[in-house]
């Protein structure tokens, strides 16, 4: 079984300021995980994922995520928040034992105010 | 590449009626498609996975009979919502995973908003 929590439901930040959203998961087998952002009447967009390479991942529009085991984490991060970051993030679990079945996290609010 | 096409991406209807949410596959083949629903301010629900050339699998609580269901080929699967009411009104969503395995990530259409009045 798998499952991902989302720490927080809304998250405000700065414009300039750094962003941290925080994921945490639980997994069966070695899981891939991701990020996706959805921007109001947007569908979803991939920011990045992990798949048993590089714990450090990098993603798009200057956000990484670090995969840590022992914690059984994978925040989200970005140095500095930027007005167009404003919109819901989802924290994304997949196990290939699972049959590629995705589950979701409840969904981060990203407000940034100038 | 691996882009899925929804469509359409907003409609309304009567209640009563039926609706028809297509995703199309336009430069793989999809074997398997997932179709979410998100309510609003919630997280997406997985409601049923499409597998090309079988009966899909209706997660718990999903009804069958109510979201029909057909993947006919590797390119295209359907989502008829059936007898539509208010209740059913919510943005749906499918997803693929590229080249069949989730290591190499999911595509997702761009949603269908329905709107039963």
């Amino acid at each position: 079984a798998q499952s991902v929590t989302q720490l927080d439901s809304h998250v405000s930040v700065s414009e300039g300021t750094p962003v941290l959203l925080r994921c945490n998961y639980s997994s069966s087998y070695s899981p891939s995980l991701f990020w996706y952002v959805q921007h109001p009447n947007k569908g979803l967009q991939l920011l990045l994922k992990y798949t048993s390479a590089a714990t450090l991942v990098k993603g798009i529009n200057g956000f990484e995520a670090e995969f840590k085991k022992s914690e059984t984490s994978f925040h989200l991060t970005k140095p500095s928040a930027h007005m167009s970051d404003a919109a819901e993030y989802f924290c994304v679990v997949s196990e290939e034992g699972g049959g590629n079945k995705l589950t979701f996290g409840t969904g981060t609010q990203l407000k940034v105010e100038l | 590449g691996a882009v899925v096409s929804q469509h359409p991406s907003r409609v309304i209807c009567k209640s009563g009626t039926s609706v028809k949410i297509e995703c199309r596959s336009l430069d793989f083949q999809a074997t398997t498609m997932f179709w979410y629903r998100q309510f609003p301010k919630k997280s997406l629900m997985l409601m049923a996975t499409s597998n090309e050339g079988s009966k899909a699998t209706y997660e718990q609580g999903v009804e069958k009979d109510k979201f029909l269901i057909n993947h006919a080929s590797l390119t295209l699967s359907t989502l008829t919502v059936t007898s539509a009411h208010p209740e059913d009104s919510s943005f749906y969503i499918c997803s693929a995973p590229k080249e069949g395995r989730s290591y190499y990530g999911y595509t997702f259409g761009s949603g269908t908003r329905l709107t039963v009045v």
